[in-house]
């Protein structure tokens, strides 16, 4: 069975950093683009950075670019969100999902929270 | 922020048809593949309909896709209590170099 598991939430003072982490299984992993994508509370789903197979193309949102930085270890089954200057807007359940542009993300963890605040 | 437009909600009563529009550019919708997604309260959204009108192996057929230009649409026929839920079209815009979400919308059985 595929799956996805996240971790790294916790709350996080304004300024602050975070390393998101996502362990996926039960799939090829280096196959496949992997993005992250995140929800604030009550509101609807926001697009935050994808990464390709090999990990050597990265795309962000706006809202993140220069302080977001997707990364992958293929030979870990891993894909991380290292996220700095952290603010309010950015609190929020942060999940990662496998998929591209022509597939839509078939396989989605079950999230984990980011809370900025003092 | 770029977002695909929704209406924010539909109802129907069950066992009736509710339609859901999804309206974009030509530099998203326009030009590339439209997935939808549902999203029940306090779950991981799930791939509902991909490349604009494919279903998801296993998934039963009450839900279809469909698209022209730059508007898309998911249809949900036989309402059943267990579809109310959050629904999003989501589509690669080209000219942003990312993703964009709909702006969703909630369905109610009624």
């Amino acid at each position: 069975e595929e799956q996805l598991l996240e971790s790294g939430g916790g709350l996080v003072q304004p300024g602050g950093s975070l390393r998101l982490s996502c362990v996926a299984s039960g799939f090829t992993f280096n196959s496949h683009a992997m993005s992250w994508v995140r929800q604030a509370p009550g509101k609807g789903l926001e697009w935050v950075s994808v990464i390709n197979p090999g990990g050597s193309g990265t795309n962000y949102a706006d809202s993140v670019k220069g302080r977001f930085t997707i990364s992958r270890d293929n030979s870990q089954n891993t894909l991380d969100l290292q996220m700095n200057s952290l603010g309010a807007a950015d609190t929020a359940v942060y999940y990662c999902a496998k998929g591209d542009k022509n597939t839509g993300w078939f396989n989605w963890g079950q999230g984990t929270l980011v809370t900025v605040s003092s | 922020q770029s977002f695909l437009t929704q209406t924010p909600s539909a109802s129907g009563t069950p066992g009736q048809r509710v339609a859901i529009s999804c309206s974009g550019s030509s530099s998203n919708i326009g030009s590339n593949y439209v997935h939808w997604y549902q999203q029940l309260p306090g779950t991981a959204p799930k791939l509902l309909i991909y490349r604009n009108d494919q279903r998801p192996s296993g998934l039963l057929d009450r839900f279809s896709g469909s698209k022209s230009g730059t508007s898309a649409s998911l249809a949900i026929s036989g309402l059943r209590s267990e579809d109310e839920a959050d629904y999003y079209c989501a589509a690669w815009d080209d000219s942003l170099n990312g993703y964009v979400f709909g702006t969703g919308t909630k369905v109610t059985v009624l």
